[in-house]
């Protein structure tokens, strides 16, 4: 069965560090990774998707096929990138285009 | 700004009663999705729909219903059934199975 890990539940960093919110994923097949992102009082919406393999907000993820990761990095953190953030699978192949969520990791950006 | 309507945000139903969330969507996507979520746990899937008239289990469909009459809408009924029914539930959409989701606010329900 396909399984979406993100090791950690809260992330504090200051503003201007680097951020990495790590996901690991088990899956046989052929996955699609995404990242959704929740700010505060919003809904949760798409951030980015491995296969677009673009840059949204400063982020970026690279899936890495060999570590089965699909980290999700900035290299300076804003306040406004405060948020919860959820990494997702999706089986490609088998075509039940289920989606599989990690548990979350909420970021928080100290000014 | 439209899209995905779920109703009512806050919804409270005494133990043994079934309850429905609304979920409508102006978006004209063929698919429509939903998700429990409970804290400190990912989404996990109940139903989904690819089309109007059809729709399949997730991975946790047991004591919840839906139906699919239309294609904006897709209610979730949370059945006496359903043995921890308080959480919070959120209704996606997108154009076709294989695409990115749009999610709604979500409802929360409390069983009392």
């Amino acid at each position: 069965a396909q399984r979406v890990t993100q090791p950690e539940k809260l992330l504090s960093v200051f503003k201007g560090a680097p951020v990495e919110l790590k996901c690991n994923y088990s899956y046989s097949g052929s996955p699609e990774l995404f990242w959704y992102v929740q700010y505060s009082r919003q809904r949760l919406q798409l951030l980015l998707r491995h296969i677009s393999r673009e840059s949204i907000k400063g982020f970026t993820a690279d899936l890495n096929k060999g570590e089965t990761s699909f980290h999700l990095k900035k290299p300076f953190a804003q306040e406004e990138d405060s948020a919860m953030y959820y990494c997702a699978l999706r089986d490609s192949g088998a075509g039940s285009y289920q989606l599989t969520f990690g548990k979350g990791t909420k970021l928080s950006v100290i000014p | 700004d439209g899209g995905i309507t779920q109703s009512p945000k806050y919804l409270f139903r005494k133990e043994g009663q079934n309850v429905t969330l609304s979920c409508e969507q102006n978006l004209n996507h063929d698919a429509m999705y939903w998700y429990r979520q409970d804290p400190g746990q990912g989404l996990r899937l109940i139903y989904y729909s690819q089309i109007v008239n059809d729709f399949q289990k997730g991975d946790i469909a047991e004591g919840y219903s839906v139906s699919r009459e239309k294609k904006e809408s897709f209610p979730l009924t949370v059945t006496s059934a359903q043995k921890n029914p308080t959480a919070f539930y959120l209704c996606a959409s997108s154009t076709t199975l294989n695409q990115p989701q749009h999610f709604g606010d979500g409802t929360r329900l409390s069983i009392l």
